[in-house]
């Protein structure tokens, strides 16, 4: 199983240029999340999605936006980078929203130079 | 911002030594899970706490669920070089669809 997938693995982008992180999981999971990650700071929770059709803000979500394509799929789009948004980001499922404990599985990231 | 505090942020250890990470706050959570992150990936969930008062092992890992439901705490015992990596407490609370995640506990085992 391929479990969480993230493209691209790498990418350097020039201030003002936008790109979209593409998420998909093969796992029939209803809620995925976007996380950034910056030295000493941890996971920062940007926007998440508890199910099929809906997306809310989290922790950090100024200068993002995001799509649920479909149960798979959930991208993350910087319309116009900036440096601050230089981070390693993190794609994630879980079996479902809301409560009971849920346990997130994470893609193996995406680092993101802004220039 | 970030609810937890998770500390030490960073342990050098011997091959060996046993290890001890813990997790506060201040709100009440009903859920807490440690998660190891190797460099270069993402985190992989170690355990999962449910109940306050719960400790559960896995390996030569194991957590607890504070009585007072605002800690948790990681033991890892005879460390080995494959410990090394970023450690990071997360809780839920009660009526919350998010985790919240600790900055992280960066472990260093020497030979």
């Amino acid at each position: 199983n391929a479990g969480v997938t993230q493209t691209p693995k790498f990418q350097v982008l020039k201030t003002g240029q936008s790109m979209t992180l593409q998420c998909a999981q093969d796992m029939n999971h209803n809620s995925m999340y976007w996380y950034r990650q910056d030295p000493g700071m941890g996971l920062r929770l940007i926007y998440y999605s508890a199910s099929e059709g809906t997306t809310d803000k989290g922790e950090v979500p100024n200068g993002y936006n995001v799509s649920r394509l479909n149960k798979r799929e959930f991208s993350l789009r910087l319309e116009s980078a900036a440096p601050s948004q230089t981070s390693v980001y993190f794609c994630a499922s879980s079996a479902r929203g809301g409560g009971g404990g849920e346990k997130l599985f994470f893609g193996s990231g995406t680092q993101l130079s802004v220039l | 911002g970030q609810q937890l505090n998770q500390s030490p942020q960073s342990m050098f250890i011997q091959e060996g030594e046993d290890v001890s990470m813990n997790c506060t706050s201040s709100s009440i959570f009903n859920t807490w899970l440690w998660y190891k992150q190797d460099p270069g990936e993402g985190p992989v969930l170690l355990i999962a706490l449910y109940k306050a008062g719960e400790l559960t092992s896995n390996g030569r890992l194991t957590a607890q669920f504070g009585i007072t439901r605002k800690d948790s705490f990681l033991n890892i015992s005879a460390s080995i070089p494959s410990d090394v990596g970023i450690y990071f407490c997360a809780g839920r609370k009660g009526g919350s669809e998010k985790l919240v995640f600790g900055k992280g506990t960066k472990l260093t085992v020497n030979p």
